[in-house]
C-alpha cells in the first residue's frame, strides 16, 4: 500500500563515520535504485538491483560504497569511512517489474559530513 | 554524456505555455520526464519509449525523437502546482535500466 520509504530522513556524520542507510521498496516491486542528488543536480546512478541481485554497481563512487538487498525487498545502502564529499540527499527508487516503467522514489535521506 | 536540458530556468504566469528540452550526444532508448519540488523527491510524469512517441497527461505531454537524441516536455496552460525542478532521465543502453539525468530546468509559475 505504502510508497517508497527511506529512514533515516537526516543523518549528520563526523568524518570517518560508517553510517547505513536504509529503503523499504514498495512491496512486490522487483527492481530498485540508489540515486545520490547534489543541491541542485539531478539524481546520479549509484546501483541498480532486481531482485537480490545487484546487476549494476557501476555508479558507486568507490570502494567505501556498498549496498545489498538481501532478501530481495529491504536495501541498504552503506558508506564506510565517510568524508565532507558525501555530503549528499540518496534517493531510492523501486519499479513493479526489470523493463522501462515508472520509478517510485523515496523521500531521501540527506547526509551531512562535518 | 549527461543530457543537457534547456532552458535552465523559466519563469511563467498561470496560463502561460512552456517547452522543456532534453538533448543527448548518445542514442537514447527511452525517456522519463520526472518533476522534483524544493526538498521532495522526484515525481514520474511519463515515459517515452519510442521513437517518434508522444504522450499526454493532463494538460503535459512530451514527444521523443530518437533520430535526433531529444525529448521535449510541452506544459499547456501552466497551473502553479507546475512550479519545480523538471529532470529527464534518459536510458543510453537498452536494458541496463541505467538512468542517466539531465542538467534539470527550474521552472516558476506566478499568479
Amino acid at each position: 500500500g505504502a510508497g517508497v520509504s527511506q529512514s533515516p530522513r537526516y543523518k549528520v556524520a563526523k568524518r570517518g563515520q560508517d553510517v547505513a542507510l536504509r529503503c523499504d521498496p514498495i512491496s512486490g516491486h522487483v527492481s530498485l535504485f540508489w540515486y545520490q542528488q547534489a543541491l541542485g543536480q539531478g539524481p546520479e546512478f549509484l546501483t541498480y538491483f532486481q531482485n537480490e541481485a545487484q546487476l549494476d554497481k557501476s555508479g558507486l563512487p568507490s570502494d567505501r560504497f556498498f549496498a545489498e538487498r538481501p532478501e530481495g525487498s529491504v536495501s541498504t545502502l552503506k558508506i564506510q569511512r565517510t568524508q565532507q564529499e558525501d555530503s549528499a540527499v540518496y534517493l531510492c527508487a523501486s519499479s513493479r517489474g526489470t523493463g522501462q516503467e515508472t520509478q517510485y522514489f523515496g523521500p531521501g535521506t540527506r547526509l551531512l559530513v562535518l | 554524456q549527461q543530457p543537457v536540458q534547456s532552458p535552465q530556468a523559466v519563469i511563467l504566469r498561470e496560463g502561460e505555455d512552456a517547452v522543456i528540452n532534453c538533448s543527448s550526444s548518445k542514442a537514447l532508448y527511452s525517456v522519463h520526464w520526472y518533476r522534483q519540488k524544493h526538498g521532495e523527491a522526484p515525481v514520474f510524469l511519463m515515459i517515452l519509449l519510442k521513437g517518434g512517441e508522444q504522450k499526454g497527461h493532463e494538460k503535459i505531454s512530451a514527444s521523443f525523437n530518437e533520430k535526433k537524441q531529444q525529448s521535449s516536455l510541452y506544459l499547456t496552460a501552466s497551473q502553479l502546482s507546475y512550479s519545480g525542478t523538471y529532470f529527464c532521465g534518459t536510458e543510453m543502453t537498452s536494458g541496463t535500466y541505467k538512468y542517466i539525468f539531465g542538467t534539470g530546468t527550474r521552472l516558476k509559475v506566478l499568479a
